[in-house]
């Protein structure tokens, strides 16, 4: 398997543009999630799906964030209008258990920056 | 709320001087403890979970083990291809299923 695929590793953008990130899961597994990881704040839960539903959103900071999952092999994380301290690393991970035996499996991240 | 600290920030060790990271926690009931290695650019990778105190596990030069309170992580003669930034992790059975991460404790180990 290739493993959890995000899609653009580096991403530059204005100040109140829109922003939106991808996320391919691992075949098979039922959970993915949104991360994101800041120097001062280290690696924060945005969201969380389980079949494709989102059952946990309370990490997401603002009305600005929104995410989707219309499928089970992709999911998407927008940011509308974007501002510089969303500046961060955006992490997708999925799992075939909600955190069990085997973890999470992370992809390389998405690198956002808002000048 | 679930908290998690690693300590030290920083470690820099010399090849094959062993040594131990700490991860200290406060769960309502803990479901699970995560160790992850992280390496620059790239996406935490997964090394273990521990569910009991006093469990066990090992991989080639590191060794978690778990009590109430804290968990270890133990490396033994490490080498350069060591270095990277380790990342402790807890579920707990009252959240959902998210994991709550520590900041981390970048290793670096001096050939």
């Amino acid at each position: 398997d290739a493993g959890v695929i995000q899609s653009p590793r580096h991403e530059v953008t204005e100040m109140g543009q829109e922003v939106t990130l991808r996320c391919k899961p691992i075949s098979g597994h039922d959970y993915l999630f949104w991360y994101r990881q800041t120097m001062m704040r280290g690696l924060e839960l945005l969201i969380y799906f389980n079949n494709n539903v989102p059952i946990d959103d309370s990490g997401m900071p603002e009305d600005r964030f929104s995410a989707k999952m219309p499928n089970a092999s992709f999911s998407t994380l927008k940011i509308q209008p974007s501002e510089p301290r969303d500046s961060a690393v955006y992490f997708c991970a999925s799992s075939a258990q909600a955190g069990g035996r085997y973890g999470y499996t992370f992809g390389s991240g998405t690198r956002l920056t808002v000048v | 709320e679930d908290q998690v600290t690693q300590s030290p920030e920083a470690l820099r060790l010399q090849e094959g001087e062993s040594s131990s990271l700490n991860c200290s926690y406060t769960v309502s009931g803990l479901r699970g403890l995560f160790w992850y290695r992280q390496d620059p650019g790239k996406g935490p990778e997964f090394l273990f979970t521990l569910y009991s105190a006093g469990e066990e596990k090992e991989k080639e030069r590191l060794k978690a083990t778990l009590t109430k309170k804290e968990s270890f992580l133990h490396i033994t003669a490490p080498k350069p291809e060591d270095s990277a930034t380790y990342l402790c992790a807890v579920q707990s059975r009252g959240s959902a299923r998210q994991l709550t991460f520590g900041s981390g404790t970048q290793l670096t180990v001096l050939p």
